[in-house]
């Protein structure tokens, strides 16, 4: 079965500073993944996907996320965090099961950029 | 361009009321459907997909039902609320027969309170 973990629960960095956010999948085919941010009472926004070719997604919002197969990690970065860019990530994996093209997601990760 | 409606987007409802919640899509047709719930604003559980008019399939057993009336409208219903069925709600749809690259788009959410 597919799964995706990151193993932060919250992740404090200071504006200007590059960012990261982890996340690792467990999949049993080629691997379709996703980063999604979410303000407050709001739904998700998609960032970006990686789906085949280079392991440098770039994405919305100046974020980009590196695919490493041998790791099976797939980690979200900026190179300069914004105060704006304070928010809950999730990373989600593509089901394959049933062909209903659901997500799974993980558990979430709080970015706090501080000024 | 394609917009996701959600509607509420707050509700506060006593435990044993109805329920109804209700999403629609504009701007595709045959969309697959989606009805996720957030607890306590972290991790995504998957409650319901449809992948066309009236074909509705669970996730996970609950109090809650969905039905899909028409091709570009999901609801999310209950008889009778519990106090766990307190969340938030998000509606996501993808373009049905899409390549397994194609992200869910969001609806801004609902948010239940069971009380």
């Amino acid at each position: 079965a597919q799964s995706v973990a990151q193993p932060e629960d919250q992740v404090n960095v200071a504006e200007g500073n590059p960012l990261t956010v982890k996340c690792t999948y467990s999949v049993s085919g080629n691997p379709y993944l996703f980063w999604y941010v979410q303000y407050p009472n709001r739904g998700l926004q998609f960032l970006l996907k990686y789906i085949t070719g280079d392991n440098l997604v770039k994405g919305s919002y100046g974020f980009e996320a590196e695919f490493n197969k041998s790791q099976t990690s797939f980690h979200l970065k900026k190179p300069s965090a914004l105060v704006s860019d304070s928010a809950l990530y999730f990373c989600a994996v593509r089901d394959y099961s049933g062909n209903t093209g659901k997500l799974i997601f993980g558990q979430g990760t709080t970015l706090q950029v501080k000024p | 361009s394609q917009t996701i409606h959600q509607w509420p987007a707050t509700l506060v409802q006593p435990v044993g009321s109805p329920l109804s919640l209700e999403c629609t899509v504009e701007g595709t047709s045959n969309p697959n459907l989606y009805w996720y719930r957030q607890a306590a604003g972290r991790g995504l559980q998957l409650l319901f997909y449809s992948v066309g008019i009236g074909q509705i399939s669970s996730e996970v057993p609950q109090n809650l039902s969905a039905s899909r009336p028409q091709d570009r409208q999901f609801i999310l219903s209950s008889k009778k609320l519990l106090l766990s069925d307190s969340g938030f709600y998000l509606c996501a749809w993808r373009q049905e027969g899409s390549s397994y690259n194609s992200p869910l788009h969001f609806g801004n959410g609902t948010r239940l309170t069971v009380t």
